[in-house]
């Protein structure tokens, strides 16, 4: 069973940094492009940041890109999310998700497997 | 406000089935894959339908996705209390190199 685990989310002061973890177990890590995702209490998804399965390729959303970096080291089974210069609009629930297929450019099989989410609040 | 847009909510009886609608344009929807999310309040995500009308493994009958032009729509069947949630649609947008969501959908079993 394929299964994902975030951690370190926490409170932070507005410009701040935090780094989250996405460990997986069950799976080639290598072979699956992976996301972040994120949830303001009470409110929709918004996808933040991929990463394909070999990190060759990496996009983000417009309202994290240059404060927000993603990576992943396919020998621990972990992914990244370095978050500096965070802001109060940044406060959410933050899930990695995984791909169907290594490329990040594609989503013909969706988001399959997701974690239990990491909250995240900037705040002073 | 995403560019894909769904109802904010929908309703129906147990038994019966419910329609669930995604709009977009040629540029997101008409040119892209649609997958569907649950989220039962309080857990994260789960997929229910990828490739616009797929279901991964475990995922019953009762619920089916189909594309038609810049629409998208997921189908619930025989309802149940269980179904209350929010529904969420999503593409990868190639010409953005950004997965975008729908604004979500908030099913109520009566």
């Amino acid at each position: 069973e394929v299964q994902l685990l975030e951690s370190g989310g926490g409170l932070v002061q507005p410009g701040g940094s935090l780094r989250l973890s996405c460990a997986a177990s069950g799976l080639t890590f290598s072979s699956y492009a992976m996301s972040w995702v994120r949830q303001v209490p009470g409110k929709g998804l918004e996808w933040v940041s991929i990463i394909s399965g070999s990190a060759a390729s990496t996009y983000y959303a417009d309202s994290v890109k240059g404060r927000f970096t993603i990576s992943r080291d396919n020998s621990k089974n972990t992914m990244y999310l370095q978050m500096n210069n965070l802001r109060a609009e940044d406060t959410a629930v933050y899930y990695c998700a995984k791909g169907g297929v290594a490329a990040a450019g594609t989503g013909r099989y969706g988001m399959d497997v997701w974690g239990q989410g990491t909250t995240v609040t900037v705040s002073s | 406000q995403s560019v894909l847009t769904q109802p904010p909510s929908v309703s129906a009886a147990p038994g019966q089935k419910v329609t669930i609608s995604c709009s977009g344009s040629t540029s997101n929807i008409g040119n892209n894959f649609v997958s569907w999310y649950q989220q039962v309040p309080g857990t994260a995500p789960k997929l229910l339908n990828y490739d616009n009308n797929k279901r991964p493994s475990g995922i019953p009958d009762r619920f089916s996705g189909s594309k038609s032009g810049t629409s998208a729509t997921l189908d619930i069947t025989g309802l149940q209390t269980g179904d209350e949630a929010d529904y969420y649609c999503a593409i990868w947008d190639s010409s953005l190199s950004a997965w975008v969501f729908g604004g979500g959908t908030k099913l109520t079993v009566l």
